[in-house]
């Protein structure tokens, strides 16, 4: 069975500085696709971004990057100089195909506030 | 473009009663999952639909039914509701199911049971 460890439960930081979030994943398929979502207090699930397992480069998006390491089965994400705006609950999710339906395993979340 | 819409926003029912949560998917997208998100835990996948037909069921038990319509929107029916049905449920779509598309959610529908 696939799971998603997010050991992080909740993150404070004050504007401006940098924080990372936590992913850790166990899989036995040798594709795979991991994700990473946002959920702020509305409740909607706003996807950042997508990982495949065969694309080890580090990936850069504004103040996001995301750090993949498959030898240590984590995906990393990193917000530079953040803002109140960020303040969250951060998923990680790993795609599994079940033979006839893809579903998300997600993580329990990391809830960062960002103060002023 | 509209996103996934998901109504009703909230309800609250009581327990036994049963329920109907509706969604539409973003435009072009045929796919439809159904997540239940408990407070304080990841989203938990509970079915996948696609062109009508049931593709994937998560460990839920059947007294949770879903269908999806030709205009590819979806319900999902929860009958005999316990306490523990308490949830925020989640409606995703995609062009179509693959691992590697990405699932768009919709705002949910804050379910309460009394």
């Amino acid at each position: 069975a696939q799971k998603v460890t997010q050991a992080q439960t909740e993150i404070s930081v004050v504007e401006k500085e940098d924080v990372t979030l936590d992913c850790v994943y166990e899989t036995r398929d040798t594709t795979y696709y991991l994700f990473w979502y946002k959920q702020p207090p509305s409740g909607e699930l706003v996807f950042l971004i997508r990982r495949n397992s065969f694309d080890e480069q580090n990936e850069i998006s504004g103040r996001y990057s995301w750090n993949f390491q498959k030898s240590t089965s984590s995906f990393n994400f990193t917000i530079t100089a953040s803002q109140v705006v960020d303040s969250a609950v951060y998923f990680c999710a790993l795609s599994e195909n079940t033979g006839t339906a893809s579903k998300l395993t997600f993580g329990t979340g990391t809830r960062l506030q960002v103060t002023l | 473009d509209a996103g996934v819409t998901q109504s009703p926003t909230h309800l609250i029912k009581t327990r036994g009663q049963h329920v109907t949560l509706r969604c539409s998917p973003i435009s072009g997208h045929k796919s439809v999952s159904w997540y239940q998100q408990v407070l304080g835990q990841g989203p938990q996948f509970i079915f996948q639909y696609y062109e009508k037909e049931e593709r994937g069921r998560g460990n839920f038990p059947d007294r949770f039914s879903a269908r999806q319509f030709p205009n590819y929107s979806s319900e999902l029916n929860v009958n005999a509701l316990l306490l523990g049905d308490s949830a925020l449920y989640l409606c995703a779509s995609s062009l179509v199911p693959g691992v590697n598309q990405p699932q768009h959610f919709g705002d949910g529908t804050r379910l309460s049971i009394l």
